[in-house]
This record gives structure tokens, C-alpha cells and sequence, in this order.
């Protein structure tokens, strides 16, 4: 199986911050990885598919960016709605994995 | 629009079967398919298995002998059962659209499975 990891495990920025997750895939999974993004309490909502396309409904300060093993979520000018865990999973190969995930808070 | 919502027993002792039920809307289950993800407490997503729109299955290895996933098309309901369970299957456990390109689109608010004595 492809193993995900995710770095930092937790983040604390400060409104209006730019922010970036890492995720780095154990082979080359040629941009086959989402975001997926899990509010406190709520089940996960996919943020970004193929790397870098945005899932209708999300604004515009997401963004995805990577190549062969390395990915990176950035968030331009967070926002207090932005207060979740950050998850990258593969699709590349079966089975689809995940990372660890990502909790950002803020400052 | 595409709704999806797990139901199912919150608690289990050691050894006894899992079965959870999925209820979809907005959706066919001929369409597309639905996946089980598993999130232990505080932890990371795990995919268990999927049903797919012609009605095969395919099941993550780690536990693969011990899952099946079925449906029932005209009740828009998919099926996870699990047997010989046991404290690590602790977590909450989500449906979801299981669409090409193996992403999931649309989650379950998900069902909390304790497995204790």
C-alpha cells in the first residue's frame, strides 16, 4: 500500500495568515491526491482532487500544488471557518490511503 | 440532493459482528458506488471496502476476511458487516460516494462503534 504523510501534525496560525500542509506520498502517485477537509465534529468534505483542482463550492484562497511524491495544501488569508483537520489521500493506486491528518488552529 | 447517513448499534463487545446500514438519497446506488471509511478515535482515515455500481466489492486487505458489503438497490441502502471484532475496531465509522478516480465526494455524518466488555 501507499503510505501518506502529513506534516506538521498540528498548526496554529493567526487569522489572515497563509498557511501550507505538506503531504508526501511513499512513490510517485503523479498528482492523484485530494484534500479533504473535517470541521470539529463533522465528517470529512473533499477540498481538492488531482492535486490542484478546487471541488465546486471551495473558495478560492485554497489552493493545491505538488508532483510526483510531494503535495502541499496552502491557505491564503485563513479564516476562522478554516479550523479543521486537513487530510491528503492517493488515488493513484488501490487501496485509496490517507494521511495522517493535519489540525490547524488558530493562534 | 446527495445525502448519505449511517445507522447502526454504538456499542459492541469483543468477538460479536458489526452491521451498519447506509441509507442514500439523491444518488442511485447503479450509479455510483459507496465505500465504508473508518476514522479510529483521534486518529486517520482508513478506506475498509466499497460496493461498486454493478454490485462488485472490493475490500481493503487488512480486513478483508472478516468484511462484507452488500446492498439492497430498492431500498438505497448499502450493507457493512463485520465479524470477530475487537477493540481496535473502535472509531466512527462513515459511508461515502465512492466516485471514479477513487474519491469520495459526499460523507455520512457518521456512526460512533465502541467495542468494549
Amino acid at each position: 500500500d501507499i503510505q501518506m504523510t502529513q506534516s506538521p501534525a498540528s498548526l496554529s496560525a493567526s487569522l489572515g495568515e497563509t498557511v501550507t500542509i505538506e503531504c508526501l506520498a511513499s512513490e510517485d502517485i503523479y498528482s492523484n491526491l485530494a484534500w479533504y477537509q473535517q470541521k470539529p465534529g463533522k465528517s470529512p468534505q473533499l477540498l481538492i482532487y488531482y492535486a490542484n483542482s478546487l471541488n465546486d463550492g471551495v473558495p478560492s484562497r485554497f489552493s493545491g500544488s505538488g508532483s510526483g511524491t510531494q503535495y502541499s495544501l496552502k491557505i491564503n488569508s485563513l479564516q476562522s471557518e478554516d479550523v479543521s483537520i486537513y487530510f491528503c489521500q492517493q488515488n493513484y493506486d488501490s487501496p485509496p490511503t490517507f494521511g495522517g491528518g493535519t489540525k490547524l488552529e488558530l493562534k | 440532493q446527495v445525502q448519505l447517513k449511517e445507522s447502526g448499534p454504538g456499542l459492541m463487545q469483543p468477538s460479536e459482528t458489526l452491521s451498519l446500514t447506509c441509507t442514500v438519497s439523491g444518488f442511485s446506488l447503479t450509479s455510483n458506488g459507496v465505500g465504508w471509511v473508518r476514522q479510529p478515535l483521534g486518529k486517520g482515515l482508513v478506506w475498509m471496502g466499497t460496493i461498486w455500481a454493478g454490485g462488485s466489492t472490493n475490500y481493503n486487505s487488512a480486513v478483508q476476511s472478516r468484511l462484507s458489503i452488500s446492498r439492497d438497490t430498492s431500498k438505497s441502502q448499502v450493507f457493512l458487516k463485520m465479524n470477530s471484532l475487537q477493540p481496535e475496531d473502535t472509531g466512527t465509522y462513515y459511508c461515502a460516494r465512492h466516485i471514479s478516480g477513487d474519491l469520495f465526494d459526499y460523507w455520512g455524518q457518521g456512526v460512533m462503534v465502541t467495542v468494549s466488555s
